[in-house]
């Protein structure tokens, strides 16, 4: 589930390189999971989700693997850009309709 | 998805005072939510904004202090009443269009309270 404190956890890169970002949720009941980037004094941006009858989906460049069993989440970009150094946050939907718990974020930073 | 729009964007306000934040969606959306963001925190759902009835509010949120209004499906406000510092956050206003879809979201209004 989601944890909130004034240090998000932190992932540099260089350019190039695939980052990997982990978020771990505790509702078994979640069903849909989505990942959003959040640019600084933006509103949080869609990136990719994924319904709980998958393990995996991929996108343009970034890629979604769900493990329910140990109840975590991750989001894979390949080939990472400058353009995407930002706040990723992991989001969870479970039985409350329309209802979505956030992950702390994880602060990524791409080195040119 | 659609153009989401929040109005103002950022202001400072005096403790004591109330602000009124607009989200204007530019097609009809099935769901509109509002969060906060404390600096350097995550997104926490305030209410989920019900068209023609009352807002329905999370834990910790009331409707005297946040008060919602959704008077069509493309319009919703957000009233943050006797302001204090611990108020200065950004408030975020989300959209879908039904069971199961994606939320999407404005840019956000970002409130200092001194």
């Amino acid at each position: 589930g989601e944890s909130v404190g004034l240090h998000l956890p932190t992932l540099s890169v260089q350019e190039g390189d695939n980052s990997i970002i982990n978020c771990a949720y505790s509702n078994s009941a979640s069903d849909y999971f989505i990942w959003y980037k959040q640019e600084s004094g933006k509103g949080p941006q869609f990136i990719i989700d994924i319904r709980s009858n998958m393990d995996k989906r991929q996108g343009q460049r970034v890629t979604v693997l769900l493990n329910k069993t140990v109840k975590h989440l991750s989001l894979q970009i390949a080939a990472t850009q400058p353009g995407d150094s930002a706040v990723y946050f992991c989001a969870e939907s479970g039985t409350s309709y329309g209802k979505l718990t956030f992950g702390q974020g994880t602060i990524l930073t791409v080195h040119p | 998805s659609a153009v989401i729009s929040q109005k103002p964007s950022r202001d400072i306000c005096q403790r004591g005072t109330s602000l009124t934040i607009q989200c204007q969606v530019d097609s009809q959306v099935t769901m509109m939510f509002w969060y906060r963001q404390q600096p350097g925190q995550s997104l926490t759902l305030i209410a989920t904004a019900n068209q023609g009835s009352e807002a329905t509010y999370e834990s910790g949120f009331v409707i005297d202090k946040f008060p919602i209004s959704r008077p069509n499906l493309t319009f919703s406000t957000l009233t943050v009443s006797n302001m204090s510092p611990e108020d200065s956050s950004i408030y975020l206003c989300s959209v879908d269009w039904g069971a199961g879809e994606t939320q999407y979201f404005g840019p956000g209004t970002r409130l200092l309270v001194l």
